[in-house]
């Protein structure tokens, strides 16, 4: 059962405007959440998180916003650049312990292209 | 230096040999973590250390055999592998203790098993 989902696998915006990831969850214990940027042959690279107490975060041309009440996250860059095609994994971590809150569980990812 | 070095960048193995794939940190992390990434999937956790002690191990299989030296470094040996083994194998890094956890990944090695 897949707790974290991003249901775009893919994802093409022109440069300059508006990209928005979409990621959806399940679990009810997640309390924080954070998106990753992937290129090729890479490791992921943190981007932004936010915690269950806030409904935004802020960062340069990255904005995440959580909608607790219907489990739903996004990621909005503004404005898109080229260099931000990537895959964008959104995770999610939960209250626990003996380690158990310190478990990312990801989503699939989605391909963002952004096109000059 | 906020890095997460792995080595080596690629890796080829036959199913009865025996490796290790290496990892190190300088951040002053005290959790360490293991991730197998196969194409076009999410990163799967495999193991959890902190403060060098196992804290989560994730059903793998004891053909991995994780070990924590010390602070800095995380090993994965790998003995008797299958070829759906091959994957991208990710290290992470973050702080122990806080209500957050952003863990930072290294460049993964690229491992095939023949």
């Amino acid at each position: 059962d897949q707790q974290v989902k991003q249901n775009s696998p893919s994802l093409s915006v022109q440069e300059g405007r508006i990209s928005i990831l979409n990621c959806d969850y399940t679990n009810s214990m997640f309390d924080y959440f954070l998106w990753y940027k992937k290129y090729p042959a890479e490791g992921p690279t943190f981007l932004i998180s936010i915690s269950s107490i806030k409904d935004k975060n802020e960062d340069g041309r990255f904005t995440v916003f959580l909608n607790k009440s219907a489990k739903h996250l996004s990621l909005h860059i503004v404005p898109s650049q080229p260099g931000d095609s990537a895959v964008y994994f959104c995770a999610a971590s939960g209250r626990g312990s003996g380690g158990s809150n310190y478990k990312l569980t990801f989503g699939k990812g989605t391909l963002l292209t952004v096109n000059p | 230096d906020t890095e997460v070095t792995q080595t080596p960048k690629h890796l080829v193995m036959g199913m009865t040999n025996k490796k290790s794939l290496k990892c190190e940190q300088h951040m002053g992390h005290r959790a360490m973590y293991w991730y197998k990434q196969k194409a076009k999937k999410p990163p799967e956790l495999m193991f959890v250390y902190s403060y060098e002690k196992l804290s989560i191990n994730e059903s793998v299989p004891s053909r991995f055999s994780p070990e924590c030296p010390n602070s800095s470094l995380l090993n994965l040996h790998l003995h008797a592998l299958q070829p759906e083994d091959s994957a991208l194998y990710l290290c992470a890094s973050s702080q122990w203790g806080l209500p957050y956890n952003e863990q930072f990944f290294g460049p993964g090695t690229r491992l095939t098993v023949l």
